[in-house]
């Protein structure tokens, strides 16, 4: 099955600066690739996705990448502000490949200095 | 508004006392899933439900049990629950196979197997 693989685990950065997150993925086959933030005593919500036909997608501050040859793929967050800390999952996965879910990162925990 | 419920948020509980945790969602969401979340594993899927009485396992089943008899609700089911149980727990829902679909998340529970 699907294995994913997220560095690092804990990132801290001055609050203005850029964060970078990546992740890799084993099958080559996964064409799906969404990023979760999850905050405090919430559930994981999506904040940007992104399929293999893409190479990249921005959203305001927020920005993924992919590379299918390498199989990987990262977040890239700019300016960050206080609210950015969080947990941040990736995930893969395979459209029309069967009912499974996603394969989950095991999260970085982004910390904001101010 | 349309979000994931789970009840309840929190629960104590001794070894071998079965429970169950529910999980309702009001965006006719045909995909329904269940993860658990424990430090450095990440989120890791249990159960999913295709739609109405269609379930299979994920990653992690063993020692749980769901039913889909309605649409909207997935109830996961500890029968016999053990201390290896204790954790935090993530129902999930999308629109369909939820591989390639974002996924909407409740703000979990949290469960303690005393």
């Amino acid at each position: 099955g699907e294995n994913v693989e997220q560095h690092p685990s804990t990132l801290s950065v001055q609050e203005g600066d850029s964060a970078v997150i990546k992740c890799t993925y084993s099958d080559s086959a996964s064409n799906y690739f969404p990023w979760y933030k999850q905050e405090l005593g919430k559930g994981p919500q999506l904040i940007i996705d992104i399929r293999s036909n893409v190479g990249e997608k921005k959203d305001q501050r927020i920005a993924v990448t992919l590379n299918k040859t390498a199989k990987h793929f990262s977040l890239h967050i700019t300016e960050t502000q206080p609210e950015d800390s969080a947990v941040y999952f990736c995930a893969a996965s395979i459209t029309g490949g069967g009912a499974d879910g996603l394969t989950f990162g095991k999260g970085t925990h982004l910390i904001i200095q101010p | 508004e349309a979000q994931v419920t789970q009840n309840p948020r929190y629960l104590i509980t001794v070894t071998g006392k079965k429970l169950t945790v529910t999980c309702s969602q009001n965006m006719n969401h045909e995909y329904m899933s269940w993860y658990r979340q424990d430090p450095g594993l990440g989120l890791r899927q249990i159960y999913y439900s295709m739609n109405v009485e269609v379930t299979d396992k994920g990653d992690v089943p063993e020692g749980y049990k769901v039913s889909r008899k309605e649409k909207r609700n997935f109830p996961l089911i500890l029968e016999s629950p053990s201390p290896n149980q204790t954790s935090l727990y993530f129902c999930a829902s999308s629109f369909s196979k939820g591989g390639n679909q974002p996924q909407h998340f409740g703000d979990g529970t949290r469960l303690s197997i005393l």
